[in-house]
């Protein structure tokens, strides 16, 4: 099976810009979920998207925000970017975890860069 | 809420040292543990993982073992190699949802 693709890989904005990252899961898993990872904070979990649904959300401002479509993949958009949101974002998909917690497998990131 | 506290690096050893990287973990219920591993440049690869107490998690030669009486979830290798060199979090996942919860991260550089 391929594993969780997500697109760009890289990424240079600025101040102000928005941006759409995108992630397509492991084929059959239901579940997206997306992290920031930052030198600083570490990985910070953002939203976690089942069935085109936002169903978990982290504490991040509204400027962040995602959406699933019907064949399970993803994506992010981050408006109106600082240069604090320059990071590793990860995608990681699963099955429907139905009663237990399953394992994330996660995509490469995309690596953000606001100047 | 739930969280995880992972030993700080960074940590440096020779090749064929004894390796642990301490993880306790605080958590109302009864949570599923995973070590990640991330290679430079890349996304985290599942190491292992164990879902109930007492479980031990193995792969690659490390281990890990879910001990709730101490809340700890401590990673293990008898010998570590030049390839094992990258950044490994341990992290939890509440089974109530898919919110999974990381440590800082432990950087590991092993020489030769």
């Amino acid at each position: 099976k391929a594993g969780v693709t997500q697109t760009p890989r890289y990424l240079i904005k600025t101040r102000g810009q928005q941006v759409t990252l995108s992630c397509s899961p492991i084929s059959g898993h239901r579940s997206v979920s997306w992290y920031q990872q930052t030198p600083g904070q570490g990985l910070q979990f953002l939203f976690e998207y089942f069935s085109e649904t936002q169903r978990n959300k982290g504490n991040f401002p509204g400027r962040f925000s995602g959406r699933q479509f019907s064949n399970s993949r993803s994506e992010m958009n981050v408006s109106t970017l600082e240069l604090g949101d320059s990071a590793l974002y990860l995608c990681a998909s699963s099955p429907d975890p139905v009663g237990g917690a399953e394992t994330q497998y996660f995509g490469p990131g995309t690596r953000l860069l606001v100047l | 809420g739930d969280s995880v506290t992972q030993m700080e690096g960074p940590v440096t050893l020779s090749e064929e040292a004894f390796l642990t990287i301490n993880c306790t973990y605080t958590a109302t219920g009864y949570p599923s543990l995973f070590w990640y591993v991330q290679y430079p440049g890349e996304g985290l690869q599942l190491l292992l993982k164990a879902t109930k107490a007492d479980d031990k998690g193995s792969n690659k030669g490390f281990e890990a073992t879910y001990r709730k009486e101490t809340t700890s979830f401590h990673l293990e290798k008898g010998s570590v190699q030049v390839s094992d060199s990258a950044v490994y979090f341990c992290a939890l996942s509440d089974p109530n949802n898919n919110d999974m919860r990381f440590g800082a991260g432990t950087r590991l550089t092993v020489k030769p």
